[in-house]
């Protein structure tokens, strides 16, 4: 199973730009990203999925090196909203769900 | 509105308990799932099930029990076995049965505490 590692906490200012690190060394070949973000008291809600090099969407960016040992997701312009506790899951297209993967989170604080 | 209840969204539990947590979706998924979540950890499945009448264990199952009678409902108890219950529950549901990458809907969760 691939293990995910991230920062535990991270503190940015209302429209900077915040990039958060997920990493997974033991990747598999067949392994997708996904991240998703929790609110307190609530349940995660799905950011952005990727395979490898970059992915975007309305609200975020994906990026995936060619190694694939580590993922980065970009958040542009924050506001004091995106402070939420942000996961990354590691997983494969097809199996048990049981090599679905979470991290332990990163919390993030947008400051006035 | 297409979503995922779960309820009740407080629930406390007496020493030698039984209680049943509900989770129901309306957005006919094919797979369902349970999680836990502990103050400040990511999440542990604790089942899974990819269709109706079919579920398997996830990675802390020991204390815990489900059914799957409907597709749209996958109700998770949790028993007097199960010494440390106190925790904050999510289900989830994704599309497909056969693909666990899809991205998983969550309910609100329901948060359980000892009494």
């Amino acid at each position: 199973l691939a293990k995910t590692t991230q920062p535990i906490s991270m503190d940015s200012y209302e429209g900077q730009e915040v990039n958060i690190t997920c990493s997974h060394n033991n990747i598999a070949t067949n392994d997708y990203i996904t991240w998703y973000q929790q609110f307190p008291s609530q349940g995660p809600r799905f950011i952005i999925q990727g395979y490898k090099t970059k992915v975007t969407n309305e609200v975020a960016s994906l990026f995936i090196p060619a190694d694939r040992k580590s993922s980065t997701l970009s958040l542009p312009r924050v506001s004091l909203s995106d402070t939420a506790v942000y996961y990354c899951l590691v997983g494969p297209l097809s199996g048990s769900a049981r090599q679905l993967t979470f991290g332990s989170g990163t919390q993030l604080t947008v400051l006035p | 509105d297409g979503g995922i209840t779960q309820s009740p969204k407080y629930l406390f539990r007496k020493e030698g308990q039984n209680v049943t947590l509900s989770c129901e979706q309306n957005l006919n998924h094919d797979a369902m799932y349970w999680y836990r979540q502990d103050p400040g950890q990511g999440l542990r499945l604790i089942y899974y099930s990819q269709i109706v009448n079919d579920f398997q264990k996830g990675d802390i199952a020991e204390g815990y029990s489900v059914s799957r009678e409907k597709k749209e409902s996958f109700p998770l108890t949790v028993t007097s076995a199960q010494k440390n219950p106190t925790a904050f529950y999510l289900c989830a549901s994704s599309p497909r049965r056969d693909r666990v990458d899809q991205p998983q809907h969550f309910g609100d969760g329901t948060r359980l505490s000892i009494l």
